[in-house]
């Protein structure tokens, strides 16, 4: 149990789809990430907010809508996905968003499982 | 062009040998390197960082050495048992203006009895 929880494990979605990824953590931190994992690559960064605010948008789609309510929750809402979008998406916290030097260790859910059809 | 690369990419031994697994990094400038350990099916957990001032740290089975000269890092396992089996990763940390870490491929560890 790291203290942060991901909803649901697992999900299965066809293209024309609308379905949300839900993550909260129950740690007191400030910052919240979404990271996508893919078979054989290196985690990618997608978004970062800190204190409920979007500090990062690294490139992503605009089929990947992030939401943040407050420091607690986050959501990954996603519409007309592609297959190529099937990986392990991990949300993660930390207690903030440093500037400069920064040791943050990030402690992460157990991921969602996405399988695009 | 920052970047972190790890070897080797999966890694079969028997179960009570040791094992080394190697990461080497481009990230300037530097600011701290964690290990992480990912059990199949599960979100990453750290196992160490190592800061630009320390070569060498322990925990349990597990040491972590930092070489800040050539770039490099290892993390050893000793006595390797069944539930190390499961991804490391390396990620570094851009000593910069914001949260820039830099992840590594991962070794994927499968010890066996």
């Amino acid at each position: 149990e790291t203290g942060v929880t991901q909803t649901p494990r697992h999900l299965v979605m066809g293209m024309t789809n609308k379905k949300s990824l839900k993550c909260e953590q129950h740690l007191g931190h400030n910052a919240m990430y979404w990271y996508k994992q893919s078979a054989k690559k290196p985690l990618e960064l997608m978004f970062v907010y800190n204190f409920k605010e979007q500090t990062e948008n690294n490139s992503v789609p605009s089929r990947f809508s992030p939401e943040c309510p407050n420091s607690s929750h986050l959501f990954l809402h996603l519409h007309t996905l592609q297959p190529e979008d099937s990986a392990l998406y991990l949300c993660a916290s930390s207690q903030e968003v440093a500037q400069g030097l920064n040791t943050g260790e990030l402690f992460f859910g157990e991921g969602s499982r996405l399988t695009v059809l | 062009k920052n970047q972190v690369e790890q070897s080797p990419q999966s890694l079969i031994i028997l179960e009570g040998k040791n094992c080394t697994l190697q990461c080497n990094y481009t990230v300037s400038p530097f600011s701290n390197l964690r290990w992480y350990k990912q059990d199949t099916g599960r979100g990453p957990v750290s196992l160490t960082i190592m800061t630009f001032s320390e070569n060498t740290k322990s925990n349990g089975r597990y040491t972590a050495t930092l070489d800040a000269d050539t770039k490099q890092s290892s993390l050893h396992i000793t006595a390797s048992q069944l539930s190390d089996s499961a991804s490391y990763i390396c990620v570094v940390t851009n000593n910069n203006a914001g949260n820039m870490l830099t992840f590594g491929g991962g070794t994927r560890l499968m010890v066996k009895p």
